[in-house]
């Protein structure tokens, strides 16, 4: 049963600490996207990679959060430093040409 | 406006009735259209696809587009009370590679 995987589940951290989150995409899957979620804004793409190469990040803020692919199966999203208003949910999606989302359990981030 | 709007509910229903959720885009061009069930404290789940006018019809489920009205719809028949979940509508705009989802409508199916 393939499925997106991401670490870790829950982390609580406090403010002007680093956070990394990581996704293991499906086997298979040529499309990555990060997306956070809270209840005032719903569900927000942050950034988005094909074949491994950043193709949008426009709903990241620059200057805190990166996104990269190391390799096909690893996906990262790092907040440098994280701020109260970082906490949320998020959630990482693989699929294949882009089109059909398959979602990981998600990070739930808490910022203290 | 946003490009892809839901009633937030909540919108509750007796079991075995029909729910009925909509959507609507703002952008003609979109081609692609999903529906995802999000469960609390869980995360999005794709339950349907369709790309074309009319209906497609999955179990219980029945996706109905619309693309001269701009809007797409989910049906579920005989609902219960495990369908009780936010249903996320996605939405693929012609030129775009990524989805844009609306902001879910959350659904009770009473016992």
């Amino acid at each position: 049963d393939a499925r997106v995987t991401q670490t870790p589940r829950h982390k609580v951290t406090e403010m002007g600490q680093e956070v990394t989150m990581r996704c293991q995409p499906i086997l298979g899957h040529n499309t990555v996207f990060w997306y956070r979620q809270t209840m005032m804004q719903g569900l927000e793409l942050l950034a988005y990679f094909r074949n491994r190469a950043p193709l949008d990040d426009s709903g990241m803020p620059k200057d805190r959060f990166s996104a990269e692919m190391p390799d096909a199966t690893l996906a990262t999203l790092k907040i440098q430093p994280s701020e109260p208003r970082d906490s949320a949910v998020y959630f990482c999606a693989s699929g294949f040409q882009s089109d059909t989302q398959y979602f990981g359990p998600g990070t739930r981030l808490t910022v203290l | 406006q946003k490009e892809v709007e839901q009633n937030s509910g909540p919108l509750s229903v007796p079991e075995g009735a029909i729910a009925s959720l909509n959507c609507t885009y703002s952008d003609r061009g979109s081609q692609s259209f999903f529906w995802y069930r999000q469960y609390s404290g869980k995360s999005p789940e794709l339950i349907m696809s369709i790309y074309s006018n009319g209906d497609k019809e999955d179990g219980r489920f029945t996706a109905q587009l619309n693309k001269a009205s701009q809007y797409v719809s989910l049906l579920i028949r005989d609902s219960q009370p495990s369908d009780s979940a936010t249903y996320l509508c996605a939405v693929r705009a012609g030129s775009a590679r990524q989805l844009t989802f609306g902001s879910g409508t959350q659904l009770t199916v009473l016992p």
